[in-house]
């Protein structure tokens, strides 16, 4: 699992209000990518890392910000919950050594 | 920006048949990797692989990149093997280089 861990695992909030998810990695990747996963569109990008505090915008970046001002925390933050952004949340990593990408356990989010 | 094309989109097997999922991709790419999401949501890497062919127990995986596509080979299917398999391709430069998903095969193999 690449010593990724997502919270929360699990969260039900209502339209307008903050939220924000966060992404731990313990073994100190550079790369660091939030997607969202919604059936009939698979897993699309939202935001990615390259380093702290450089970030920028993947294919559905509208509605989210995130940070990261720490090597192993990136956080996704909805300024104002909308319903359309129900999803499940996946955090990955970029391994150094390979290149090869690795995925957190997900966090579903239900905006009522 | 890149396709990626998954076929076949669902796929009904008995434990013990064998199968092969394939990937096409419309542009040149850096890499590509092959995942499997487990019916409880879990997203696992089972390959890495620009080009050639990989094994790893009863999987194998083949890209031919300069046709762009790869192929993903199970083996006498078990119970377990059910479930979603992406296929995604590496592109881009250095900082900005990213997977681009396809839509996934939907796996279910029955005891």
């Amino acid at each position: 699992d690449a010593g990724i861990t997502q919270s929360p695992r699990h969260k039900v909030t209502e339209t307008g209000t903050p939220v924000t998810l966060r992404c731990h990695q313990t073994e100190n990747h550079r790369y660091m990518y939030w997607y969202r996963q919604d059936p009939g569109h698979g897993l699309r990008l939202i935001h990615y890392s390259y380093g702290v505090k450089d970030t920028d915008k993947g294919e559905v970046s509208d509605g989210y910000s995130v940070s990261r001002s720490k090597t192993e925390d990136f956080l996704l933050t909805l300024e104002s919950a909308t319903s359309s952004q129900t999803s499940v949340y996946f955090c990955a990593i970029r391994s150094s050594g390979t290149d090869t990408q690795y995925f957190g356990p997900g966090t579903r989010l239900t905006v009522l | 920006g890149i396709q990626v094309e998954q076929s076949p989109p669902d796929l009904i097997l008995q434990e013990g048949a064998n199968s092969t999922l394939r990937c096409n991709f419309s542009d040149s790419v850096n890499n590509l990797q092959w995942f499997h999401q487990n019916p409880w949501g879990q997203l696992i890497n089972l390959f890495y692989i620009p080009s050639g062919t990989k094994q790893n127990g009863r999987l194998s995986a083949t890209t031919v990149a300069t046709e762009r596509y790869s192929l993903l080979y199970i083996s006498s299917s078990q119970t377990t093997d059910s479930g979603v398999y992406f296929c995604a391709v590496w592109v881009g430069e250095t900082s900005g280089s990213r997977l681009t998903f396809g839509e996934g095969t939907q796996l279910t193999v029955n005891p």
